[in-house]
């Protein structure tokens, strides 16, 4: 049973395009994180939110946490070529806060 | 600050043969993971470190065992590498890991013939 389902699993768009990632569960988590990752590299951490609710923003792309800490979405504005890799959330559970990763949306910006 | 440094970054090895991997980190982090990243399957969780001197089974552990013997390193060990063990490993570590997330090697891609 997969916790975290990401939606959706492959996305390409064109340069200048609006998009948006989902990342559902069932569970409720401490935290929800995200993560980009490139070819050939490891995923790197954009954001962590924290409160149902919240919204965070970084650059042209949105967070925003559901308000029961169960679902998350990434909303990119004006999508770039710079933009294209696999895009990861990833929920905190327990005392220790292993992190419980979704497999990911592969998102292709084409110029 | 070299960050999370994993070695060696390829490897091919035969059926049956045994293999270390490295993690090092230089940010004095109590936390350490090991992943594996498979097609279709996301990121799965091998083992982990809270510490120096500790370890506990993630996901999938069989077939893996690691060790924690100095807090920058953490290790994993195939001891009889099967065909199944073919992926993308990576290394994570982390100081506070629900809110500052974890820092990931650039990982090992093993390929078992």
């Amino acid at each position: 049973t997969q916790l975290l389902e990401q939606s959706p699993q492959f996305l390409s768009i064109q340069e200048g395009e609006n998009l948006t990632v989902y990342c559902n569960s069932s569970s409720v988590f401490s935290s929800l994180q995200w993560y980009r990752q490139e070819p050939g590299e490891g995923p790197v951490l954009l954001v962590t939110v924290v409160t149902g609710g919240e919204v965070k923003k970084l650059k042209r792309l949105t967070f925003q946490f559901g308000d029961a800490r169960k679902d998350s979405s990434l909303h990119i504005t004006a999508a770039q070529p710079g933009d294209t890799g696999l895009y990861l959330c990833a929920g905190v559970r327990g005392s220790q806060g292993n992190l419980i990763f979704g497999k990911g949306t592969k998102l292709s910006v084409k110029p | 600050n070299a960050g999370v440094t994993q070695t060696p970054k390829f490897r091919v090895l035969k059926t049956g043969q045994s293999m270390t991997l490295l993690c090092a980190q230089d940010m004095n982090h109590e936390y350490m993971y090991w992943y594996r990243q498979d097609p279709g399957m996301g990121l799965r969780l091998i083992h982990y470190s809270v510490g120096e001197g500790t370890t506990a089974k993630g996901e999938v552990p069989d077939g893996y065992n690691v060790s924690r013997l100095k807090k920058q390193n953490f290790l994993l060990g195939l001891e009889s590498a099967a065909p199944s063990q073919t992926s993308v490993y990576f290394c994570a570590s982390s100081y506070f890991p629900a809110r500052n997330g974890y820092t990931f090697g650039s990982g090992t891609r093993l390929t078992v013939v």
